[in-house]
């Protein structure tokens, strides 16, 4: 059985760097046809790809947050992480950790289920 | 890069049909797969219509999505509706530099 728990600081301050992992757990992340994304959504608001990553290490980042996201992966941990540097309130959120399948942007068929990042000094 | 936009909200008795749509701003909707999510309050998304039209194993067939190139839009379609339907409804689709989410649809079915 799947399972993706988030973890990291729920409290990060202003200009400083976000920083979660997803745990994987019931499959290998090096499963080929997989991709493992990071999704956020500010309170009350829309779902905001941030990007993904392959087990190889290769990475695709929404554009307009390019510039902040690193995502990172462990495959000897079966783990995946997410930095968002400079955060601003703006950045406060529920930050999902899910698997793509097929591509890197294509459908997401397992979601974690989410924690509460809030931006705050 | 595009959007995808979706009605706010849309509201409908019970055992009634409703269509949500889901209208891509530029490039073709016909060019990259539209998947579809349900989002009930306080839970993680769910799929409910992958690749224009397919539904994961578990999903009733009440739930059938089609695209429409003429409009460039894609469609979700509830059928016999339940008051369980109830939900945030997401369309999601992609390019080659990014995935995009509409807005959100909120269905209210009473």
């Amino acid at each position: 059985q799947l399972l993706l728990q988030e973890s990291g600081p729920g409290l990060v301050k202003p200009s400083e760097t976000l920083s979660l992992t997803c745990t994987v757990s019931g499959v290998s992340i090096t499963s080929s046809s997989y991709y493992w994304g990071w999704i956020r959504q500010p309170p009350g608001k829309g779902l905001d790809w941030i990007g993904s990553i392959y087990y190889s290490g290769s990475t695709y980042y929404n554009p307009s947050l390019k510039s902040r996201v690193t995502i990172s992966v462990d495959t000897s941990k079966n783990q995946f992480s997410l930095k968002l540097s400079s955060v601003t309130a703006a950045d406060t959120a529920v930050f999902y950790c899910a698997r793509h399948v097929r591509c890197s942007k294509c459908e997401i068929d397992f979601w974690g289920r989410g924690t509460l990042v809030t931006v705050s000094s | 890069n595009f959007m995808l936009t979706q009605p706010h909200s849309v509201s409908e008795s019970p055992g009634k049909t409703v269509t949500i749509s889901c209208t891509r701003s530029s490039g073709s909707i016909a060019s990259n797969y539209v998947q579809w999510y349900q989002q009930r309050p306080g839970s993680s998304p769910t799929t409910v219509i992958y690749e224009d039209n397919d539904r994961p194993s578990g999903v009733p067939d009440r739930f059938s999505g089609s695209i429409d190139s003429s409009s460039n839009s894609a469609s979700l379609t509830i059928s016999g509706l339940k008051t369980e339907d109830e939900a945030d409804y997401y369309c999601q689709s992609y390019d080659d530099s990014n995935a995009v989410f509409g807005g959100g649809t909120q269905l209210t079915v009473l």
